[in-house]
Parts: structure tokens; C-alpha cells; sequence
């Protein structure tokens, strides 16, 4: 089984353009989440989809972050104008939503370097 | 708000020895517990989990025990193997919500 897919994988990019990153989950997975990960530090979510409805956005900076997930698998984060301080590792996760503990499985990240 | 905290950014062990990780947390509500691993270049995946009705559970090398009254959780690894080598984050789950401590950097010597 395919796990959770990430691209593009690095980004370099100077402040004040704009970046996408991509994400698909694994299959027949309803939740995706996207997380934030600064060095030395843990994963802090972003947003949390159910299928096609974001239903917990609350630490995304909405005034230069957007996410999409049109049809309820695929998703995609934007950051737009990106600022120096967006440099950190951009981490997808998916997870069935069983009862019980949410075990989410991760992709590789998209590292952003913003210059 | 750090509601999870792992107190040590390091651990060096012996191959063959236990390693012994630990993390505290804050909010009471907190119903499952996790550990996660990561590699270098890749993104984190599960290793064991532990209810909040539990005080412990095991999964071959891997063992979590929970204090509650102390709010705090360890994970034993025994016996330590090369490929342990890694970071691990403990993690709490409520409300569809799991919050991550810091992490801690366990080197397996040889």
C-alpha cells in the first residue's frame, strides 16, 4: 500500500513569492491534515480536513496561508506572499478516523527554504 | 502553550542496552498517547500508542507506561539496536487533535 505522498519534496523560493505544496493521502483515508514543523521543534497543525470540509482551521494564518481540498482526496497548500519566517518542514498527514486513538501516517514533508 | 513536553533533546545508549525516553503533559483531557519516530528526510511514523485508561502497553522491544497522577509518560526500548537510532516525539490526542513534544534525538552506539 502506497502511504502518503509529498511534493515537491525541497523548495527554495525568495520572500514575497508565492508557493504550493502538494499532498495525497493514502487511499480511502477521509482526514488530512497539514502540519508545520520548525527545527527543533514538533508537527503543530495547520488544518485539519474532513473529506472535502476543512473542520478544524484555527491555527492556519489565513492571511497568507489557503489549503484546498476540492474533491475530498488530493489537497494543496498555498502560501502567498511567503516571508522569511515560513522556512520549515511542511508535513502532510492522513488517517482513517477509526474509533479510538487517530494514528496518523505522514509523508516525507516539503522542506521550504524562503530567502 | 506547550501541553507536551520532552525535557531531553538527546539521548546516547549502548547497543544492547535500554533506552528510556520521557515526556510530560498538561491537560488532563488528554485520551490517547503516542511515539512516533522519524528519520533524517522522512516523515514521522507510529510506533505505539497507549490509552488513557492504561497504565501500560507493549509491542515486542517497545514498551509505554502511563502515569496519570504524575502526567507523565515514558517509553522503554529494550534491547536497543542500531536502527533505533532516530528522533522520537511523544504525542497526545484529544478533541481529533494530537499535540507533539519537541522531540528527542536517540543515538545507539556501537
Amino acid at each position: 500500500e502506497a502511504g502518503v505522498v509529498q511534493s515537491p519534496r525541497y523548495k527554495i523560493i525568495e520572500k514575497k513569492q508565492p508557493v504550493a505544496f502538494w499532498c495525497n493521502p493514502i487511499s480511502g483515508h477521509n482526514t488530512l491534515y497539514w502540519y508545520l514543523q520548525n527545527l527543533g521543534q514538533g508537527p503543530e497543525l495547520l488544518i485539519r480536513y474532513e473529506n472535502e470540509e476543512a473542520v478544524d482551521d484555527s491555527q492556519l494564518p489565513k492571511d497568507r496561508f489557503s489549503a484546498e481540498r476540492l474533491k475530498g482526496v488530493d489537497s494543496t497548500l498555498k502560501i502567498q506572499p511567503a516571508e522569511l519566517g515560513d522556512s520549515a518542514v511542511y508535513l502532510c498527514a492522513s488517517s482513517a478516523r477509526t474509533s479510538g486513538a487517530d494514528t496518523q501516517y505522514f509523508g516525507p514533508g516539503t522542506r521550504l527554504t524562503v530567502l | 502553550d506547550q501541553q507536551v513536553k520532552q525535557n531531553s533533546p538527546s539521548l546516547s545508549v549502548q547497543e544492547g542496552r535500554i533506552s528510556i525516553l520521557n515526556c510530560d503533559y498538561t491537560n488532563s483531557m488528554f485520551d490517547y498517547f503516542l511515539w512516533y519516530k522519524k528519520y533524517p528526510a522522512e516523515g514521522p511514523t507510529f510506533l505505539i500508542s497507549i490509552s488513557s485508561i492504561k497504565d501500560k502497553n507493549e509491542d515486542g522491544r517497545f514498551t509505554v507506561f502511563l502515569n496519570k497522577s504524575a502526567k507523565h509518560l515514558s517509553l522503554h526500548i529494550v534491547p536497543s539496536q542500531p536502527g533505533d537510532s532516530a528522533v522520537y516525539f511523544c504525542a497526545a490526542y484529544n478533541d481529533y487533535k494530537l499535540s507533539f513534544g519537541a522531540g528527542t534525538t536517540v543515538t545507539v552506539r556501537a
